[in-house]
């Protein structure tokens, strides 16, 4: 069965410090892991995908197998930064899609 | 492109009637996901559609729920006989190809007195 884990559903820094948002997951396969981000009064939307290695707004995820992790990390946070988020894993195969199965999601609070 | 519209933003019904939320996805696209939040929890996989064919429906309720996406408009996800355990965010997300990439719509918030 597949999971995601965001063991903090809260969490606060002030601006200019290091944020690490961490994601857990569970699958027997090789998955694809995202971060989807909401922002306030705004709709979901992909923030990244590991697949791509890129740097979405500062902030970049590396999909570790060992541990099986997916952190999202920022080295300096900003106020415009403040949002929900979440990761999703998508299953291997086919028969995959866009059937994802998210997280219960992490409220980023940046403090000036 | 205007993006995922989903109507009615907002739904109240009593318990026992019948709930419908409509989803137009973005231009072009032709995969349709309609996925649930219910109150402290993240987002649930209900069903993936494309044109005229339900592909997975294995997170859907095997009763009162069903779900269509026609050859014209948009597409509908239909809760029969509603009870207050189907309050929730239903949120609808397309993609152009079947990918993990979803664009979502901005949810149809469900409250069932």
């Amino acid at each position: 069965a597949q999971r995601v884990t965001q063991p903090e559903k809260l969490l606060s820094v002030f601006k200019g410090a290091p944020v690490e948002l961490k994601c857990n997951y569970s699958y027997s396969g090789s998955p694809e892991l995202f971060w989807y981000v909401q922002y306030s009064r705004q709709r979901l939307q992909l923030l990244l995908r590991h697949i791509s290695r890129e740097s979405i707004k500062g902030f970049t995820a590396d999909l570790n197998k060992g541990e099986t992790s997916f952190h999202l990390k920022k080295p300096f946070a900003q106020e415009e930064d403040s949002a929900m988020y979440y990761c999703a894993l998508k299953g291997a195969g086919g028969t995959s899609y866009g059937k994802l199965t998210f997280g219960q999601g992490t409220i980023l609070t940046v403090h000036p | 492109n205007a993006g995922v519209m989903q109507n009615p933003r907002h739904l109240v019904r009593r318990r026992g009637q019948e709930a419908r939320l409509r989803c137009s996805p973005m231009k072009g696209h032709s995969h349709v996901y309609w996925y649930r939040q219910l109150p402290e929890e993240g987002l649930k996989f209900m069903v993936y559609l494309q044109k005229e064919n339900i592909i997975d429906e294995s997170g859907m309720p095997k009763e009162r729920f069903s779900a269509e996406f026609p050859k014209e408009g948009p597409s509908i996800l239909r809760i029969q006989q509603v009870v207050r355990g189907d309050s929730a965010a239903y949120f609808c997300a397309s993609s152009p190809q079947a990918t993990g990439e979803l664009f979502f719509g901005e949810g149809s918030r469900l409250t069932v007195l």
